[in-house]
């Protein structure tokens, strides 16, 4: 069967450190991944989009990894704040449409 | 601002009355999408229009839910005979398919949280 996989625990970490968070796949070859953020009673909020030939795709603080080999994206944010705990959700592009199938999540806490 | 908006942000109703969502997404965009979503969930697709055509509907818009893009504008999602399963927040993207820049990524709206009572 179809899953996208997100590590459903909490991620707590340092401010200052960097958060690396996990997105797996199986029985999809999606031909781009996008990775979006969602703070509570808001809709999700656009952050970074790989393309199946991209192996990597950094903007500021952020970057994003993806093996199609391993189905595999990681999502790394570097030096961490408080401001960027939130809910971080992957998505990949399925069938025709370009329509998302999205992860389920993992909340991201950054502690002073 | 000329992102994704969505009316109303909160509807309580009863079960079995009729509800009306409202999108009216990003001037340029020519896709439209509708998810759902529920606590804990990542969103769930339901159906997508190309400029004014329906072009998918997913298995989860059974008959009760209803969806039109007249004029390829703005966008409504008609849920009929409600029911406390259809508990969940409504959500609506835009992208812009076609363009010069190739297929550009979906932007969301603040979705339309939907209670039923």
């Amino acid at each position: 069967s179809q899953k996208i996989e997100q590590n459903s625990e909490a991620l707590n970490i340092q401010e200052g450190k960097t958060a690396t968070l996990t997105c797996n796949y199986t029985n999809y070859s999606p031909a781009y991944l996008q990775w979006y953020r969602q703070d509570p009673g808001r809709g999700p909020v656009f952050l970074l989009l790989i393309r199946e030939n991209e192996k990597e795709k950094r903007k500021e603080r952020l970057k994003v990894t993806f093996d199609t080999t391993l189905k595999q994206s990681l999502f790394h944010i570097t030096a961490s704040q408080p401001a960027d705990s939130a809910t971080y959700l992957c998505a990949l592009e399925t069938g025709g449409g370009n329509k998302l199938t999205f992860g389920t999540g993992t909340q991201l806490k950054v502690e002073l | 601002d000329t992102g994704v908006s969505q009316n109303p942000r909160h509807k309580i109703t009863k079960r079995g009355q009729n509800v009306t969502f409202r999108c009216d997404p990003i001037s340029e965009h020519n896709r439209l999408y509708w998810y759902r979503q529920t606590l804990g969930q990542g969103p769930e697709f339901l159906t997508y229009f190309q400029n004014e055509a329906q072009l998918e509907k997913s298995r989860l818009l059974s008959d009760r839910f209803s969806a039109e893009r007249p004029k390829g504008s703005f966008s409504t999602l008609e849920i009929q005979r409600t029911e406390q399963g259809d508990s969940a927040m409504y959500l609506c993207a835009s992208s812009l398919v076609g363009g010069p820049v190739g297929n550009q990524p979906q932007h969301f709206g603040d979705g339309t949280r939907l209670s039923i009572l």
